[in-house]
């Protein structure tokens, strides 16, 4: 079992829509939560990150954790084509370690 | 723009040979992370450097191997290659080993044929 599991998609929606992307874990040490954008033929970029459990709102995206659960949400209000592109969950542990684990990504199309 | 730079941005390479792919890290970033993604997979932790010393490695054998240098470039080596290593290799740069704002570079595409 891997200790982040991401649905890989593909995901379809229409613009305008709200989009729902999750991922799951199984190591509760983790602490730090992560939502990366990788565009085709680009490297990941850092939209936000999260410390423990909470909520986190920037502009149209919403991180959501819930360490009981061990179940994290990243959230796009008004979705826009430009939006379309693979979203990477990430996390790691506390402390001077930046060792990230990834989840396999889910590719996200927004249709115009 | 990240200001993190890789190359090359392809390369084709014959099993059993070594390769060494470079990056360049932005100004003032002590701290690289190196990682590895396979086609439709997230990337896999290689290892980090810390002031020109690795500061922890993933699960990825010897033949894997890297340098950090003082003018905030680094390099990743790996020896006798296998057809399993073709891969997006990314390089990511942070202000120290603990901050969680990483930058990544657009990726060296390996092919081992």
């Amino acid at each position: 079992q891997k200790e982040v599991e991401q649905d890989p998609g593909p995901l379809s929606v229409p613009e305008g829509a709200i989009v729902s992307l999750n991922c799951t874990y199984s190591n509760s040490a983790f602490q730090y939560f992560m939502w990366y954008r990788q565009y085709s033929r680009k490297g990941p970029e850092l939209l936000m990150y999260t410390y423990s459990s909470g909520n986190k709102e920037d502009g149209r995206f919403t991180a959501q954790v819930d360490k009981s659960s061990k179940y994290i949400s990243l959230f796009i209000r008004d979705s826009q084509p430009s939006d379309s592109a693979t979203y990477l969950c990430a996390m790691r542990l506390s402390g001077g370690y930046q060792k990230v684990t990834f989840g396999t990504g889910t590719k996200l199309q927004v249709i115009p | 723009e990240t200001g993190v730079t890789q190359s090359p941005t392809h390369l084709i390479k014959t099993r059993g040979q070594q390769v060494t792919l470079r990056c360049s890290s932005q100004s003032g970033h002590n701290t690289v992370s190196w990682y590895q993604q396979a086609l439709g997979q997230g990337p896999q932790f290689i290892f980090q450097y810390y002031r020109e010393e690795e500061n922890g490695r993933g699960n990825f054998p010897p033949r894997f191997s890297g340098l950090q240098f003082p003018n905030y470039s680094s390099e990743l080596n790996v020896n006798a290659l296998e057809l399993d290593d073709s891969a997006l290799y990314l390089c990511a740069s942070s202000e120290g080993p603990g901050n969680t704002e990483a930058f990544f570079g657009q990726g060296t595409r390996l092919t081992v044929v």
